[in-house]
């Protein structure tokens, strides 16, 4: 089974921070994603990237970056934390786009 | 563009009743359609998905839906529901990434 590890389950940064929330996958994907998750709205695209090096604005950027200089690892970047970012993180992988999405188990994100 | 509605946000059900959960999407070009489930605390999970072909799609634990082109709908169906199935739903259209709905929580009740 493909696996996608989330490096933290919790987190806690203060508002100003830069965090750093990484995303791990095992399967040798091309396609990985980053959700955020919100009572109410669902899961929304932040990021995502169809290849190394390669990244693409999803649906709500502002605020955040990402990295990918290797196949197997997809990373968001909070520039500068804020209260509002305070979320669930979700992130996942495919191999096309018919095959599905594997998610990672999440990491709760909160700013203080 | 592409977006997903999900008509009800919290659906109450008794144990070993019928369920459906309803979701609608609009799209301009043909896209896939996805179901997910998410039980508390964890990840996302893929219930089923409809790519082509026969518009009644099965899944998995009981689970299916089917694919109405004509109403632009996915509704998720299960004949008889159990204390398990408690969880949050998540209807997808995917054409390059995948939408989400906005959810669904399911909670059955003894």
């Amino acid at each position: 089974d493909v696996k996608v590890t989330q490096s933290s389950r919790y987190l806690v940064k203060r508002t100003g921070e830069k965090v750093f929330l990484e995303c791990v996958q095992d399967m040798d994907h091309e396609n990985m994603f980053w959700y955020r998750q919100d009572p109410g709205l669902g899961l929304r695209l932040i990021y995502f990237s169809y290849d190394v090096k390669m990244k693409e604005k999803g649906d709500i950027p502002e605020g955040y970056s990402v990295s990918r200089e290797k196949k197997e690892r997809f990373s968001l970047i909070l520039e500068s934390a804020s209260t509002n970012q305070t979320s669930m993180y979700l992130c996942a992988s495919s191999f096309t786009d018919n095959y599905g999405y594997t998610f990672g188990s999440g990491t709760r994100l909160t700013v203080v | 563009a592409q977006s997903v509605t999900q008509l009800d946000s919290q659906v109450p059900v008794f144990e070993e009743a019928p369920v459906e959960l309803r979701c609608n999407y609009s799209s301009s070009v043909s896209v896939y359609l996805f179901w997910y489930v998410q039980y508390p605390n964890q990840g996302l999970q893929l219930l089923l998905k409809y790519l082509s072909g026969s518009t009644l799609v099965k899944g998995i634990n009981g689970f299916e839906a089917e694919f109405n082109k004509s109403q632009t709908s996915f509704h998720l169906r299960k004949p008889s529901v159990h204390i398990s199935d408690t969880a949050e739903y998540f209807c997808g259209t995917s054409y390059g990434k995948l939408t989400f709905g906005q959810g669904t929580i399911l909670t059955v009740h003894p």
